[in-house]
């Protein structure tokens, strides 16, 4: 039992460029979600998911797509990188029974 | 909306120590509280959680008791070790009818010296 699993582990982007965050969870949970964490800003919420084929928009959505079409993938779609996407990116997956989120080790993405 | 806020860090206490990291949140209804703990390099591992108006909930020697008339989660620990140096972030989950999205405090990060 992997638990949430997350690629890569680092990434360096210039300005422009595109990429996927790569986020998988073995727990057969319905909930996804992806954060950015930023220094002094705790955990804001992108964008997330209630299940296979429905995605929504968190608290700062602008510049990221998700989509989720099986329960283990929720990939986060950068499509033109900004330095102000500079951040520590994680995904969780939820266990609606008990309402815990279960966080992957995150992606430290820099925008240069 | 719903909101968390914590106690600014950093806080810096010696081994052994008592530690209290205070967190008061506002929202509708009967939200749930949690607190996350991040380890260097790590993403966040749930801590501790209570569900209900003096539920006590309890892990690794932490505890918070959930006060509503205070609205208030604090986390305390009697004696800290240098091993509990993390960020520790407080957290709910509203109480509508599948709202599972976590509101997190900044975060607050303890250091322990030996």
């Amino acid at each position: 039992n992997a638990g949430v699993t997350q690629t890569p582990k680092f990434q360096v982007l210039k300005t422009g460029q595109s990429m996927t965050l790569q986020c998988a969870q073995d727990m057969n949970h319905e909930y996804m979600s992806w954060y950015r964490q930023d220094p002094g800003m705790g955990l804001r919420l992108i964008h997330y998911s209630v299940g296979a084929g429905i995605t929504d928009q968190g608290e700062v959505p602008n510049g990221y797509n998700v989509s989720r079409s099986t329960t283990e993938d929720f990939p986060l779609r950068l499509l033109s990188a900004a330095p102000s996407q500079t951040s520590v990116y994680f995904c969780a997956s939820t266990d609606r029974d008990t309402d815990t989120q279960y966080f992957g080790p995150g992606t430290r993405l820099t925008v240069l | 909306g719903n909101s968390v806020t914590q106690m600014e860090g950093p806080v810096t206490l010696s081994e052994e120590a008592f530690l209290t990291i205070n967190c008061t949140y506002t929202a509708t209804g009967y939200p749930s509280l949690f607190w996350y703990v991040q380890y260097p390099g790590e993403g966040l591992q749930l801590l501790l959680k209570a569900t209900k108006a003096d539920d006590k909930g309890s892990n690794k020697g932490f505890e918070a008791t959930y006060r509503k008339e205070t609205t208030s989660f604090h986390l305390e620990k009697g004696s800290v070790q240098v091993s509990d140096s993390a960020v520790y972030f407080c957290a709910l989950i509203g109480s509508n009818f599948g709202n599972e999205k976590l509101t997190f405090g900044t975060g607050t990060r303890l250091t322990i010296i030996p």
